[in-house]
């Protein structure tokens, strides 16, 4: 079992609908989250991160951490097909610099 | 904003032979990852250096290496390739311990 776990997709959804990507995490010592976007061949892209419990909204983005649950979700507002990527999640603790990246969840936007 | 820099971009190298790929972080940030990421896999955490010292490990081979110079530079060598080896590798940066940036990449091809 991967300590980071993600839905391998592909998510499609249509063009202006919100996307709900979502990722589990085994480890409890996790303490630092983060969602980067990978288009094919290209490299990483952080999109967003988060430390707290609850909510954490940038642009069309919104990051909610679960730590009870051990659950961390992406929610992007009105997808756009340049959001056609697979989106990565990543987990640290505090006592590491290393990231652990989930098998990234690839998300389709139908115009 | 300046990003990472990765030279080269593109590398074919014959079985056994070795390879260096070089990574300029970041300006002011001190800290620098590498990852492999294979055909179809997530980023793998191989080695970082925060202020020219090793700072964390991962599933580096012995056949590789790594070190951070005084300009923060950061060069990855990798001798007796192997086929398996064939990957993109991602040089990141980050201000101490903060949010990882990636680079664009070294396509790293062993025939």
């Amino acid at each position: 079992q991967k300590e980071v776990e993600q839905n391998s997709g592909p998510l499609s959804v249509p063009e202006g609908a919100i996307a709900s990507l979502n990722c589990t995490y085994s480890d409890r010592g996790s303490q630092s989250f983060f969602w980067y976007r990978q288009y094919s061949g290209k490299s990483p892209e952080l999109i967003m991160f988060i430390y707290s419990n609850g909510d954490k909204e940038d642009g069309r983005f919104t990051a909610q951490l679960n730590k009870a649950s051990q659950y961390v979700s992406l929610l992007i507002r009105d997808s756009q097909p340049s959001d056609s990527a697979t989106y990565l999640c990543a987990s640290r603790m505090d006592s590491s610099y290393k990231l652990i990246f989930g098998s990234g969840t690839r998300l389709l936007v139908r115009p | 904003a300046a990003g990472v820099i990765q030279s080269p971009r593109h590398l074919i190298k014959e079985k056994r032979e070795t390879a260096t790929l070089k990574c300029y972080p970041i300006p002011r940030h001190d800290t620098v990852y590498w990852y492999q990421q294979g055909p179809g896999q997530d980023p793998q955490f191989l080695i970082s250096f925060y202020e020219k010292m090793q700072s964390d490990k991962g599933s580096i081979p012995d056949r590789f290496s790594a070190q951070q110079f005084s300009d923060y530079h950061s060069e990855l060598n990798m001798s007796s390739l192997e086929l398996g080896d064939s990957a993109l590798y991602f040089c990141a940066s980050s201000r101490d311990s903060d949010t990882q940036y990636f680079g664009p990449g070294t396509r790293l091809t062993v025939l």
